[in-house]
């Protein structure tokens, strides 16, 4: 099946960029979609199609997608959001969705 | 507002059966598709199984295929995820998620299932 990996985690200090890679076979051909969990919460969608971003997400979260490789970029990066995040897309040939392994981000 | 509250949870042996239900409420609930995805402690997401709006379309991970059983009501607004012969594995966080395509863009705060003797 569909396989999509991820960085296990990524460090990035207050107000800098952090770039949250999620490598899959020809991922750029999919649409990619982005959570965000934060300690002993759900899953919530933070992008869609690769950039579009739900109403109340922050315009620092985005989104892009080429090749084997989406990247979700949160700018000016804050304290809250620190989380794990995971991408997930649908696998045509299974017919159902794969999620990525998960991205633990920490601010500085 | 969007409402997903997940039931059903709880200790159970290993071999016996469990039935999970979400409750939805604050859209139109036949309009979306509905999975279940669940994460076992410490790790990632894990899709398990996903109906489509009319229950024409199903279908289920590998590793529950022939013991899981995802059914919908939607004149009660409520999902369901039947698990048969329970192993410790299946030990998890059980989320109930709704999706107008293949993006999961709500989702509830889950419900324990603990697989244990």
């Amino acid at each position: 099946s569909y396989v999509l990996t991820q960085p296990p985690s990524v460090s990035v200090a207050p107000g800098k960029t952090a770039r949250i890679t999620c490598g899959g076979n020809n991922i750029g051909s999919k649409s990619v979609h982005w959570y965000q969990q934060k300690p002993g919460q759900a899953p919530v969608l933070v992008i869609y199609y690769d950039s579009d971003r739900p109403s109340g997400i922050p315009e620092r979260f985005s989104g892009s997608n080429s090749g084997n490789t989406a990247t979700l970029t949160i700018s000016r990066v804050e304290a809250g959001d620190e989380a794990d995040y995971y991408c997930q897309v649908w696998d045509s040939s299974s017919d159902h969705p794969v999620f990525g392994t998960g991205t633990k981000v920490t601010v500085l | 507002e969007v409402q997903l509250v997940e039931s059903g949870g709880g200790l159970v042996q290993p071999g016996r059966s469990l039935r999970l239900s979400c409750a939805a409420s604050g859209f139109t609930f036949d309009d979306y598709a509905m999975h279940w995805v669940r994460q076992a402690p410490g790790k990632g997401l894990e899709w398990v199984s996903g109906i489509s709006w009319n229950s024409g379309s199903i279908g289920y991970a590998d590793s529950v295929k022939g013991r899981f059983t995802i059914s919908r009501d939607n004149a009660k607004n409520s999902l369901y995820l039947q698990m048969n012969s329970l192993r410790a594995e299946d030990t998890a966080l059980y989320y109930c998620a709704k999706t107008p395509d293949t993006a999961m863009v709500s989702w509830g705060q889950g419900t324990l299932v603990t697989v244990s003797s």
